[in-house]
């Protein structure tokens, strides 16, 4: 048990459709996290969250749009997406300091397995 | 070439094998972290260290930032210790990891 959830935990969606993962961490932290893991690829970080506000977009397309709406929660929307984009999607959490710039241990979410048709 | 390196890229062991998994990097780093990731996803965060090394249970982890070389011990190993090992460090930001492209492990019975 992690305490970082994510829902849904597999997603088929076709080329048109608009859906929204869900990430939630119940370990009051104040950063958090989304990567995407391609097959046989490396983790990569899309976007980042601190203190609610977005700190990192890792060149990340516009069809992905994530939101943070307070420290819990951590949204991806996702639109006319690429079966490229398939992978599976996973959010974590962190709890830094103010003014340090040091690397944080990060709570992983199971991850939800996306599949674009 | 990625600035993460782990090998090797698969290992299969006996159970009872001790295990290295190793790690360079390619810059200076404030911490390096070691993750594993069972099948269906899940990542579970192992260590994180910024010199030395860290044990817990039969886990252990060794770095020395001067070589940037990391690496994951795994002492009496098990089948349920099968599953993808993976180091990351924070090669740009403090909050962005780079990842290595992961050890599949292998522990048969």
């Amino acid at each position: 048990e992690t305490g970082v959830t994510q829902t849904p935990r597999h997603l088929v969606m076709g080329m048109t459709n608009k859906k929204s993962l869900k990430c939630e961490q119940h370990l009051g932290h104040n950063a958090m996290y989304w990567y995407k893991q391609s097959a046989k690829k490396p983790l990569e970080l899309m976007f980042v969250y601190n203190f609610k506000e977005q700190t990192e977009n890792n060149s990340v397309p516009s069809r992905f749009s994530p939101e943070c709406p307070n420290s819990s929660h951590l949204f991806l929307h996702l639109h006319t997406l690429q079966p490229e984009d398939s992978a599976l999607y996973l959010c974590a959490s962190s709890q830094e300091r103010v003014g340090i710039a040091v690397s944080y241990e990060q709570y992983f979410g199971p991850g939800t397995r996306l599949t674009v048709t | 070439k990625n600035e993460v390196e782990q090998s090797p890229q698969n290992l299969t062991a006996q159970e009872g094998e001790f295990i290295t998994i190793n790690c360079s990097y390619s810059v200076g780093i404030s911490a390096l972290h070691w993750l594993q990731q069972h099948p269906g996803g899940g990542i579970v965060s192992l260590f994180m260290l910024s010199s030395g090394k860290k044990k817990h249970g039969r886990l252990i982890a060794t770095i020395n930032i001067q070589e940037k070389h990391s690496s994951l011990h795994i002492t009496a190993s098990h089948p349920r210790d099968s599953a993808v090992y993976i180091c990351a460090v924070p090669l740009g930001s403090a909050r962005q990891l780079t990842f290595g492209s992961g050890t599949q492990l292998t522990v048969l019975p």
